[in-house]
């Protein structure tokens, strides 16, 4: 049972252009949702959130937005820099009172081309 | 400062063997969690920890997974009698609390090959 879903394993984009990462999820009672970036290698680390009250966070190049009557969110990265290609993870966090345990996406891997 | 360390990096061993990870938290994150990423996948959540409180294991696909942690430090994750379906990269983060809003840094992870 996936309740979070990244349908695009793969995404190459040109240097300069815009990177658009899709995400959707089932359960409506998330309610706070992150981008993690990862290098191989290396552990993922955090990128950008959004709480379910908002519909749009943005920090310098990285923006996400969140539909949640479609329950879904995307990351919108622009321009995309060559240093952005990795494996992007959206993920939901649990309900408090199931502690802040992630439920992640299987991830999709951006290429950008100089 | 220093961040989640883990070793070893990489563990290769046999099948029926037992095998322990480490994790190493940020001083002063009272919540830890394990997760694992097998192939072509996304992390997978296995147990967290915070504080005196008793862990959440709803994540731990069986009896043979096992871990503690000693107050707010070191955490060790046991395999016990690996499988081939276990080769994994086991990954280890830690956060201020359990909040959502706190959030999660990762170690590199430990890469673990069951032959």
């Amino acid at each position: 049972d996936q309740q979070v879903k990244q349908n695009s394993p793969s995404l190459s984009v040109q240097e300069g252009r815009i990177s658009i990462l899709n995400c959707d999820y089932t359960n409506s009672m998330f309610d706070y949702f992150l981008w993690y970036k990862k290098y191989p290698a290396e552990g993922p680390t955090f990128l950008i959130s959004i709480s379910s009250i908002k519909d749009k966070n943005e920090d310098g190049r990285f923006t996400v937005f969140l539909n949640k009557s479609a329950k879904h969110l995307s990351l919108h990265i622009v321009p995309s820099q060559p240093g952005d290609s990795a494996v992007y993870f959206c993920a939901a966090s649990a309900p408090y009172n199931q502690g802040g345990k992630l439920i992640f996406g299987q991830g999709t891997e951006l290429s950008v081309k100089p | 400062g220093a961040g989640v360390s883990q070793s070893p990096s990489n563990k290769v061993t046999e099948k029926g063997k037992d095998v322990e990870l480490r994790c190493d938290p940020i001083s002063g994150h009272t919540a830890l969690y394990w997760y694992r990423q097998r192939l072509g996948q996304g992390l997978e959540f296995l147990i967290y920890f915070q504080g005196n409180s008793a862990p959440d294991k709803s994540g731990l696909p069986s009896d043979r997974f096992s871990a503690e942690r000693t107050g707010e430090s070191v955490s060790t994750l046991t395999i016990q009698r690996t499988q081939q379906e276990d080769s994994a990269v086991y990954l280890c983060a830690s956060s201020l609390s359990r909040t959502p809003t706190d959030t999660q840094y990762f170690g590199p992870g430990t890469r673990l090959t069951v032959l």
